[in-house]
């Protein structure tokens, strides 16, 4: 198995972009879709992107994937911070579909 | 619309059995390319991926938990049910039951809290 490895809490201003990142173990980033899901405290998990770079309707536009294969990582933007946004953000991926990987989960502080 | 609802026991003592069951409504599993998974979260930790089953029957474990999960499902209930065998403190975690229709986890239930404790 991989592990995807994420920073422990990134912290920014409100109406600035942030840039939450996922690196990759072993095996290619670009190999397998990755995805994000933003969890509020006491609240279960909601994607905010899929397939990479893909958003949910309702997810807006604001939020954005992407993907560096000379990194092997991935990465959330997050631009035009709102207060709303401060929460705990994870990216997961998977291996062959029969191993699905989170990574350690990013706390966002929108000070 | 799509619901999950995770039940089962508040407390367990070391060493039990744990059984949880996932009720759903608003989808049928039986349902080409779908699935449910369960996911947990230890207080103040990571979200880590436990098992799925799929419409098909098919099934898959974590490779570290594999030699204590079952996961299985009954269609005409709308319920799928995870047992966790030869619980320990560290296992004290939010479980939660997650649907799965493409290649993302797009519908989750609340989250029902497991303490495992003497």
């Amino acid at each position: 198995n991989f592990m995807l490895t994420q920073p422990h809490s990134v912290s920014e201003s409100p109406g600035k972009t942030v840039i939450i990142s996922c690196t990759r173990s072993s095996g290619s980033i670009a190999s397998n879709y990755v995805q994000w899901y933003q969890q509020r405290p006491g609240s279960a998990p909601t994607v905010v992107i899929y397939d990479t770079n893909e958003r949910p309707s309702g997810v807006p536009d604001r939020f954005s994937g992407s993907i560096d294969s000379s990194s092997n990582s991935a990465s959330l933007t997050i631009s035009g911070l709102k207060t709303e946004d401060e929460a705990d953000y994870y990216c997961q991926s998977y291996d062959s579909i029969t191993s699905w990987v989170f990574g350690g989960g990013t706390k966002l502080t929108v000070l | 619309q799509v619901t999950l609802r995770e039940s089962g026991p508040a407390l367990v003592k070391p060493t039990q059995t744990l059984t949880l069951t996932c009720s759903f409504s608003g989808f049928l599993l039986s349902r080409s390319g779908m699935s449910v998974n369960w996911i947990r979260q230890p207080p103040g930790k990571a979200l880590e991926w436990l098992a799925r089953i799929d419409w098909d029957y098919d099934k898959y474990y974590s490779t570290s938990l594999k030699t204590r999960l079952t996961i299985s499902k009954d269609t005409s209930k709308n319920q799928v049910v995870l047992t966790m065998a030869r619980m320990d403190p560290v296992d004290t975690a939010t479980y939660y039951c997650a649907r799965m229709a493409t290649t993302y986890f797009d519908y989750w239930g609340q989250g029902t809290l497991v303490t495992v404790s003497s």
